[in-house]
């Protein structure tokens, strides 16, 4: 147990949906992030929260919209996605956002995008 | 940009078997190396976070070296278990982005 959830596991969604990936962590941590994981590519970030407000945000297209209301909740809203969204999107948090501190992943949702 | 290459980029051995995987990394603004173990359907777990050039961190029969002169680290395995399958990911701290910038990922594969 990592400490860190993600719901839901799996999505399945058109591309005129609207949905939302939640993420929760209860290790006390103060930085939370959002990467992105396409096939055969490497884990790629796409937003960083430090203390709920953002510090990083990777050139992420508009159709992806985070939002981090506490330290321990963090959101990915989701809408007019492209099927080349479809990716694993994995969650992780870390006690700053500074290099030396590990990040703590959460198990990932599997977004389709059909 | 950051551009972290790991090797091999996958690698099968007999349960028993030693090994070892290489991450390069550019070494200037060098600041943080860290190591992850990625299980299939589970979630990356942080193995190693290493900082100083020189470093060598152990964890069971897991370790691990790192020179930030020449910019690479080793993850050695010794006497690898079917357990110890998994992608294993380098991710280097700092460059001009300031964040982890992961490799692709060495997948290991333990025949018992």
């Amino acid at each position: 147990e990592t400490g860190v959830t993600q719901t839901p596991r799996h999505l399945v969604m058109g591309m005129t949906n609207k949905k939302s990936l939640k993420c929760e962590q209860h290790l006390g941590h103060n930085a939370m992030y959002w990467y992105k994981q396409s096939a055969k590519k490497p884990l790629e970030l796409m937003f960083v929260y430090s203390l709920e407000e953002r510090v990083e945000n990777n050139s992420v297209p508009s159709r992806f919209s985070p939002e981090c209301p506490n330290s321990s909740h963090l959101f990915l809203h989701l809408h007019t996605l492209q099927p080349e969204d479809s990716a694993l999107y994995l969650c992780a948090s870390s006690l700053s956002d500074r290099g030396p501190a590990e990040q703590f992943f959460g198990p990932g949702t599997r977004l389709t995008v059909l | 940009i950051l551009n972290v290459e790991q090797s091999p980029q996958s690698l099968h051995v007999q349960e028993g078997d030693s090994t070892n995987f290489t991450c390069s990394f550019p070494s200037s603004n060098f600041y943080a190396l860290h190591w992850y173990r990625w299980e299939t359907a589970k979630s990356p777990e942080a193995l190693f976070v290493m900082t100083l050039n020189g470093d060598e961190k152990k964890k069971g029969r897991i370790s691990a070296t790192l020179n930030t002169k020449e910019g690479y680290s080793y993850l050695y395995i010794k006497g690898s278990q079917p357990e110890d399958s998994a992608t294993y990911l380098c991710a280097p701290y700092g460059g001009s982005q300031g964040n982890l910038i992961f490799g692709k990922g060495t997948k290991l594969s333990v025949k018992p």
